[in-house]
Order: structure tokens, then C-alpha cells, then sequence
């Protein structure tokens, strides 16, 4: 069985800060990873996705994620934050054989003007 | 373009209740999956259905079943309520099974008594 682990639970800071959250999976096959955001009051939306190819991987808003497989992680970077930043944002995995959405626990990002 | 759409929005049961929720798709995506999501924690899945049939099960008792309708909206049924149900429940829509990236709706907020 899948599973996503999240190694940030709360994270903090200023704008124009950098965020880099964590995410690690374990699953030994081919997987498809997602980030997800919910902002205060509304639903999930993709922020981006990896399927293949690139190992980076560019979304909205500015984000982008490194697939890096030998590691299974898929790390979400924002160079420089914005306050309507602040929101909880999911990893999520699947794979090509169990079209399930993992997800994570969840990393709330309070961004402080 | 509507987006993927749940009822109701908020819902108060009683223990041993049933309850039935739910999900229209977004236009032409013909795979439903449903997510619990309980407070703090990220969503877990319930169920996939696919062209009206079963393609997956999550780790969720039998009082936990879902049907999708020729025109692909989907219900979710939970029987004998627990306090423990209580959760935000997320429906998703997909053109396919599998790689197919999945839409969320603004999901339904059970709350049992």
C-alpha cells in the first residue's frame, strides 16, 4: 500500500520568504505525484502534477516541484511567498496500478504580511 | 463551466441515522471517486467508480457503499452513523480512470450527533 508523509505540519513565515514543503512517499513502483491547495474557505485545486519526463515540474502561482525518484520525494519550492499564499496544501500519490489519490496529512502555510 | 458539484453542503445526523450524499461530475468526466477527510488529517479514499462500476475500495466498513448513475452522478451511502463519520466527505471527477488528474467539489460536512 501506498503511503505520504508530509514533514511539516505547520510552517510559518514572512513574505517574500522562500517555502520549500516536504513530501516522501513509499510505493516501489511507477507513481504519478500531485500537490494540492486548499485556501481558506474553498476546495482542493492542483496547484501541479508529474506524470513523466521533466523532473521539475512548474504549476500556478509560482510553484514548482522536483520529482527525485531515488529519494522518493517530490518537494514543492515557492521562491518568494505572497500572502494569499496562506492556505494547507496536500501531496497526493497514485500509480498505474491502484488509481487511488494517497494523500498526505496536510501542511498549513501561514503567510505573515 | 460548472465545476464538480456535491449536496448537501452541511448535514447534522444522529448515531445509527443513514445518510445518503451527492456528486455530480464536471461535464464528460465519467470516473467518481469519494474522499473522507476528517479535520487535521488529509482526505482518505472511499470508493472509484468508472463507466458505473466499482474500481476501487478504500479501508472503509461495509456501512460505507456508493452506486453512479447512467448519466455518471454518484450517491454515497453510510449506514448505522458513528460519531467517528463526522467528516468533511469530497467527491472528485476524472475523464478516466488511472493518470487522469481529479477535480474536487467543495464537499459535504457531516456532522453526527
Amino acid at each position: 500500500a501506498q503511503s505520504v508523509s508530509q514533514h511539516n505540519h505547520h510552517v510559518i513565515l514572512s513574505e517574500a520568504a522562500s517555502l520549500e514543503l516536504g513530501c516522501n512517499y513509499s510505493y516501489g513502483g511507477t507513481v504519478n505525484l500531485f500537490w494540492y491547495v486548499q485556501y481558506p474557505g474553498q476546495h482542493l485545486q492542483l496547484l501541479l502534477k508529474y506524470f513523466s519526463g521533466d523532473p521539475l515540474v512548474k504549476g500556478i502561482k509560482g510553484f514548482e516541484a522536483e520529482f527525485i525518484k531515488s529519494k522518493f520525494s517530490f518537494n514543492l519550492r515557492k521562491p518568494s511567498v505572497q500572502w494569499s499564499d496562506t492556505a494547507e496544501y496536500f501531496c497526493a500519490v497514485n500509480s498505474y496500478r491502484d488509481y487511488k489519490l494517497s494523500f498526505g496529512a496536510g501542511t498549513t502555510v501561514t503567510v505573515r504580511a | 463551466d460548472a465545476g464538480v458539484t456535491q449536496s448537501p453542503t452541511h448535514l447534522i445526523k444522529t448515531r445509527g441515522q443513514h445518510v445518503t450524499l451527492r456528486c455530480s461530475p464536471i461535464s464528460g468526466h465519467k470516473s467518481v471517486s469519494w474522499y473522507q477527510q476528517v479535520l487535521g488529517q488529509g482526505p482518505q479514499f472511499i470508493f472509484q467508480y468508472y463507466e458505473k462500476e466499482e474500481r476501487g475500495r478504500g479501508n472503509f466498513p461495509d456501512r460505507f457503499s456508493a452506486r453512479q448513475f447512467p448519466n455518471y452522478s454518484s450517491e454515497l451511502n453510510v449506514n448505522a452513523l458513528l460519531l467517528g463519520d463526522s467528516a468533511l466527505y469530497l467527491c472528485a471527477s476524472s475523464l478516466g480512470q488511472g493518470t487522469n488528474e481529479q477535480f474536487f467539489g467543495p464537499g459535504t460536512r457531516l456532522t453526527v450527533l
